[in-house]
């Protein structure tokens, strides 16, 4: 059974760190694109960054790219999100999900970060 | 970048209805669409990809048509546990989009 588990979201002032963790199981992590999508509250579904399964190519919405870094370990099954420089609008459920042709095909159940003061 | 707009943004039917939601893409994207259902409190679902080919364990009645601009979620008799919000996403180019979401609401 494929589960991907979500960890590290938490309270952040503006400006800070946060790193994010998705840890997969029931499937060959290392064969599959994995992506980061966040939802802000009461608002819609915003693509935030990819990373191939070699960790060859990585890619970033406009919003956040220079102050995100996506990142795998593929011995550990784990997919990372390192965010800086973080801003209010940075406030969202953020969810790992494995990725076929770029299409999600399974999500974990998400992590809250909120950025505020 | 590729923007996707949806329509309606809200919809309201009665169970048994048949239900369509469009999404339009700015420029060609092929058949690089898919479709999600989102309940509230969870994380999203696939249920379309490759714009009409049906996810595996997703009931039959729903359906996608369309390629290039102009695509189609179709449910062909809305059940209970079908009112949610509806995303479609382009995966034809980086940075990949979402439209901005369909609710469907009981009548």
């Amino acid at each position: 059974e494929v589960q991907l588990v979500e960890s590290g979201g938490g309270l952040v002032q503006p400006g800070g760190s946060l790193r994010l963790s998705c840890a997969a199981s029931g499937f060959t992590f290392s064969s599959y694109a994995m992506s980061w999508v966040r939802q802000a509250p009461e608002k819609g579904l915003e693509w935030v960054s990819a990373i191939t399964g070699s960790s060859g190519s990585t890619y970033y919405a406009d919003s956040v790219k220079g102050r995100f870094t996506i990142s795998r370990d593929n011995s550990k099954n784990t997919l990372y999100l390192q965010m800086n420089s973080l801003r209010a609008e940075d406030t969202a459920i953020y969810y790992c999900a494995k990725s076929v042709a770029a299409t999600h095909d399974f999500w974990g159940q998400g992590t809250l970060v909120t950025v505020s003061s | 970048d590729i923007q996707l707009t949806q329509s309606p943004s809200f919809l309201s039917a009665s169970v048994g209805d048949r239900v369509t939601i469009t999404c339009r893409a700015s420029q060609g994207i092929s058949s690089d669409l898919a479709w999600y259902q989102q309940k509230p409190g969870k994380a999203p679902k696939l249920l379309i990809y490759a714009a009409s080919t049906l996810q595996s364990g997703v009931p039959s009645r729903f359906s996608g048509s369309g390629s290039e601009t102009e695509f189609t979620l179709t449910i062909s008799s809305l059940q209970p546990e079908d009112f949610a919000t509806y995303y479609c996403q382009q995966l034809n180019s980086y940075p990949l989009t979402f439209g901005g979401g369909t609710k469907v609401e009981i009548k």
